[in-house]
């Protein structure tokens, strides 16, 4: 089946600690993203990534990186320097184009800092 | 700000009537809009979207309109089911994104309860 998939579902870290956060699509997709989600609220992008070796900050970048070595996978690091990173975190990927096109999302990841 | 985003606007709906979740965007030259519906721990779910041309779109018990002079949205679903109790949110796609990727920007959601 073709898909996104975030992993872990949940994860809990240290303060002080950086913490990987793994997206992988085989959708072909050539653009992802990554999305902070606090409660009651909706979603804003941290990054975003249009082909390979190549991301773009979003509204919210700071205290997190990413990489895109390869087209299906867009990893989400958030460093000790992100000062409140307790949320929920979506990826998605869309189809390229220059007009809009639907993003599909993964189930999420559920980062506790402790 | 922060305390009203914590507190999401709820539409309860007994079943099998028809429910209609607004949204007020922003730009006025966004381009594209989407509508999502999220289950609780869950990402968010494609339902429809519409573009700028467009005032109207259907879909599978489901219509989005589109009033650009007030820059509102708005998603009617008929005969709610049980299964449609999710959050919704509108996003929309800004003028400038001519890019691969499709920056949207996302509304707060509003919660929709179906009563038995």
């Amino acid at each position: 089946d073709g898909g996104i998939t975030q992993s872990p579902k949940y994860l809990f870290r240290k303060e002080g600690q950086n913490v990987t956060l793994s997206c992988e699509q085989n959708l072909n997709h050539d653009a992802m993203y990554w999305y902070r989600q606090d409660p009651g609220q909706g979603l804003r992008l941290i990054y975003y990534s249009q082909i390979v070796n190549d991301f773009q900050k979003g509204d919210i970048a700071e205290g997190y990186s990413v990489s895109r070595e390869k087209k299906e996978s867009f990893p989400l690091t958030v460093t000790s320097a992100q000062k409140n990173p307790t949320a929920f975190y979506l990826c998605a990927s869309s189809i390229a184009s220059g007009r809009g096109n639907e993003q599909f999302f993964g189930p999420g990841t559920r980062l506790t800092v402790l | 700000g922060e305390s009203v985003g914590l507190h999401l606007p709820t539409l309860s709906v007994q079943e099998g009537d028809n429910s209609i979740i607004n949204c007020a965007y922003s730009n006025s030259a966004s381009d594209y809009f989407i509508w999502y519906k999220q289950e609780s721990g869950k990402g968010p779910q494609f339902i429809i979207d519409i573009r700028s041309n467009m005032d109207k779109r259907q879909g599978q018990r489901v219509t989005v309109l589109l009033n650009k002079t007030v820059k509102h949205l708005s998603l009617q679903i008929a005969a709610t089911q049980p299964g449609d109790s999710a959050v919704y949110f509108c996003a929309e796609r800004g003028p400038g994104d001519t890019g691969t990727a499709s920056k949207l920007t996302f509304g707060t959601g509003t919660r929709l309860q179906v009563t038995l």
